[in-house]
């Protein structure tokens, strides 16, 4: 399976602290998208960072990829309590396949 | 962004009976949508490609009887759940994305339904 694996299963944090959250995955990728999902609600589009590509930044969140260790990880600079959310990575590999298979998730509380 | 549009966002039916979910990509056309199933506090599980003008592609262990998907338009995929049964009970999520690749998806806001 391609499914990721993220670690930690939940994290709580205080406002302002750093969030990593990790993922790993088990056979070689096109790219590696991470995505947020609040309860009971659809998910929304974080990042997508490509195979070879090793770091990608958006406002406070900061992704890398290492595809030797078939990791990536997504860190989230000065949380505030709006972060609160599930985190999911998700990835595509060759084969001409479209489709976006899931992590676990990371349960994220940032508390006020 | 590009918007999906679920509906509807909540059902409660008898066991028995059939439930149709619609998704819809209200600003772009999508030839492919993908159907997810997520259970509580657990990741998301792709249940199967919905193709508009083709027979949907189920993942294994999908079974294609029951969960019926049909992609009739380029903005339009449905899901039904044939005789439902409490343990189809679950939170259904489709998505899509303008054109092709393997870029990001957009989702649709979710249908939780419950069988009694």
């Amino acid at each position: 399976s391609q499914q990721g694996e993220e670690d930690p299963q939940a994290l709580s944090i205080q406002e302002g602290e750093n969030a990593t959250m990790n993922c790993s995955y088990k056979t070689s990728i096109n790219n590696l998208q991470w995505y947020r999902q609040n309860s009971g609600r659809g998910l929304v589009h974080l990042i997508l960072i490509r195979s070879n590509e090793r770091e990608k930044h958006s406002g406070r969140l900061r992704v890398t990829l290492d595809t030797s260790k078939k990791s990536s990880s997504l860190l989230i600079t000065a949380s505030r309590a709006a972060d609160t959310a599930s985190y999911f990575c998700a990835t595509t590999w060759g084969g001409g396949s479209e489709k976006l298979v899931f992590g676990k998730g990371t349960k994220l509380t940032v508390n006020p | 962004g590009a918007v999906v549009s679920q509906h509807p966002s909540w059902v409660i039916c008898k066991s028995g009976t059939s439930v149709k979910i619609e998704c819809r990509s209200l600003d772009f056309q999508a030839t492919t949508m993908f159907w997810y199933r997520q259970f509580p506090k657990q990741s998301l599980m792709l249940m199967a490609t919905s193709n508009e003008g083709s027979k949907a592609t189920y993942e294994q262990g999908v079974e294609k009887d029951k969960f019926l998907i049909n992609h009739a338009s380029l903005t339009l995929s449905t899901l039904t759940v044939t005789s439902a049964h409490p343990e189809d009970s679950s939170f259904y999520i489709c998505s899509a994305r303008p054109g092709l690749g393997d870029g990001e998806l957009f989702f649709g806001e979710g249908s939780r339904l419950t069988v009694l």
